[in-house]
């Protein structure tokens, strides 16, 4: 079974640039997570789709961000204009539920290194 | 609100020694635990996960971790280090009803030969 994926590995851009991100969660995962790590800090939670829809986004930094999950499979996390402070590792999760109850198990992909200069 | 402190941002063992990573938790309600680690160049890992079943919990690679409500705490543990557990080690809470995960800020882990 492929796990997830992000694509690219790494991006360089110049402040002012546009990058979009992408996730392919595992096949089936109806729930998708998108996290970031600034240098320095904790991994932090962005958002979490269910299927298309975007159930908490409650994270998201700021309206230069914009996320997407067309047809509830692979997902892409737009940023325009980019910053400096956006520069970090940009993580994608996916899950089969969501949920403390059922302590559904996230399943993460390599990570997307964002470098904005 | 959930949170978990990690309370190490470094350790270091030598090969064979114990492994102990040392994790506090906070939360409103009965919380659901777990320990991811990243090795160099890798995506995160999980290593175990706590959900109010035994308190006692046991991951993948020898290590284990014991969930204990009075304390509030979650402290990972292996009985003896490999060189390919150095790596750096999250403990993590769900967040919510929706399910995010909260983060601790990592404790990277060196394994001396």
């Amino acid at each position: 079974e492929a796990g997830v994926t992000q694509f690219p590995s790494h991006s360089v851009i110049e402040k002012g640039q546009t990058v979009t991100l992408r996730c392919d969660p595992i096949s089936g995962h109806d729930n998708l997570y998108w996290y970031r790590r600034v240098m320095g800090k904790e991994i932090k939670f962005l958002l979490h789709f269910v299927k298309e829809s975007k159930q908490d986004e409650s994270g998201m930094p700021n309206n230069r961000f914009l996320a997407e999950r067309t047809g509830g499979t692979y997902s892409t996390l737009k940023v325009q204009p980019a910053e400096l402070e956006d520069s970090g590792v940009y993580f994608c999760a996916s899950s089969q539920g969501f949920g403390t109850s059922g302590g559904y198990t996230q399943y993460f992909g390599p990570g997307t290194r964002l470098t904005v200069l | 609100a959930q949170s978990v402190t990690q309370l190490d941002s470094h350790v270091s063992v030598s090969e064979g020694t114990p492994v102990l990573l040392r994790c506090n938790y906070s939360s409103s309600y009965s919380p659901s635990l777990f320990w991811y680690v990243q090795h160099p160049n890798k995506g995160l890992q999980l290593l175990l996960k706590y959900t109010s079943a035994a308190t006692l919990v046991k991951g993948i690679n020898g290590f284990e971790a014991e969930f204990k409500k009075s304390e509030t705490s979650f402290h990972l543990t292996k009985p003896s280090a490999h060189m390919s557990d150095a790596a750096e080690y999250f403990c993590v809470v769900s967040g919510g009803s929706q399910g995010n995960l909260i983060f601790g800020k990592g404790t990277k882990l060196s394994v001396k030969p």
